[in-house]
């Protein structure tokens, strides 16, 4: 069954420092996000992507976050300079459809990131 | 804006008893509502999901919701409960209108232990 992968699983780094998280999404799937959980809170939406363009961001997703497609099978987060309130799990998710009717978005099993 | 409330951050059942998990709503137009379910170390799987189709929705492993307006409400019930079901889920709306690309907004999660 396709899934989501994601990579790292988990990620240390010293604050201030730039990280990108990967995710390679399901194949069909024309639609992209990112969430993230901080521990013990909720997940968080981040930025949602189609057709190579930013659709939706929170007002999490600050400057010093971007995303990208660098080729047809990966999606990245990058987060330029990083805060240790950045700590969190994130999920990239993709779904084949963006409408109400037919969004189903499947999740991969998240990178933990820690910011020291 | 929509948002969900989850009652209760953990419930504990003992084997084969009936699980139920609340979930409420605020949505200022028609919800679409899903239930997921991450397992440890994996990513968020989904249970099931209401698109103002039938009010009682049932999903994978034995699990259904009940979409209440009256009560702005969707409870995650499965009659008899398994060690197996032990999870953290997730009561989550779609947040519809505008350029909204399928940008989910959770509850705060519900931790199901299952005990022999």
């Amino acid at each position: 069954e396709p899934e989501v992968t994601q990579t790292p699983s988990h990620q240390v780094t010293q604050m201030g420092q730039e990280v990108i998280l990967r995710c390679v999404p399901i194949s069909n799937h024309l639609y992209f996000y990112w969430y993230r959980q901080i521990l013990g809170q909720k997940v968080e939406f981040l930025v949602s992507f189609y057709n190579n363009e930013i659709s939706e961001k929170s007002e999490i997703f600050d400057d010093q976050f971007s995303v990208e497609r660098p080729d047809g099978s990966n999606f990245t987060l990058k987060i330029r300079s990083t805060k240790l309130e950045d700590s969190a799990m994130y999920f990239c998710a993709s779904s084949e459809f963006g409408g109400r009717a037919k969004n189903e978005q499947f999740f991969g099993p998240g990178t933990r990131l820690t910011v020291l | 804006a929509q948002s969900v409330t989850q009652l209760g951050s953990h419930v504990s059942v003992s084997e084969g008893a009936l699980v139920l998990l609340r979930c409420n709503y605020s949505s200022s137009v028609p919800p679409y509502l899903f239930w997921y379910v991450q397992y440890p170390n994996q990513g968020l799987q989904l249970l099931l999901k209401y698109t103002s189709a039938a009010t009682l929705v049932k999903g994978i492993n034995g699990f259904e919701a009940e979409f209440k307006k009256s009560e702005t409400s969707f409870h995650l019930t499965k009659p008899s409960a398994h060690m197996s079901d032990a999870a953290e889920y997730f009561c989550a709306v779609y947040n519809a209108g505008g350029t909204s690309y399928g940008k989910l907004t959770f509850g705060q999660g519900t931790i199901l232990t299952v005990h022999p």
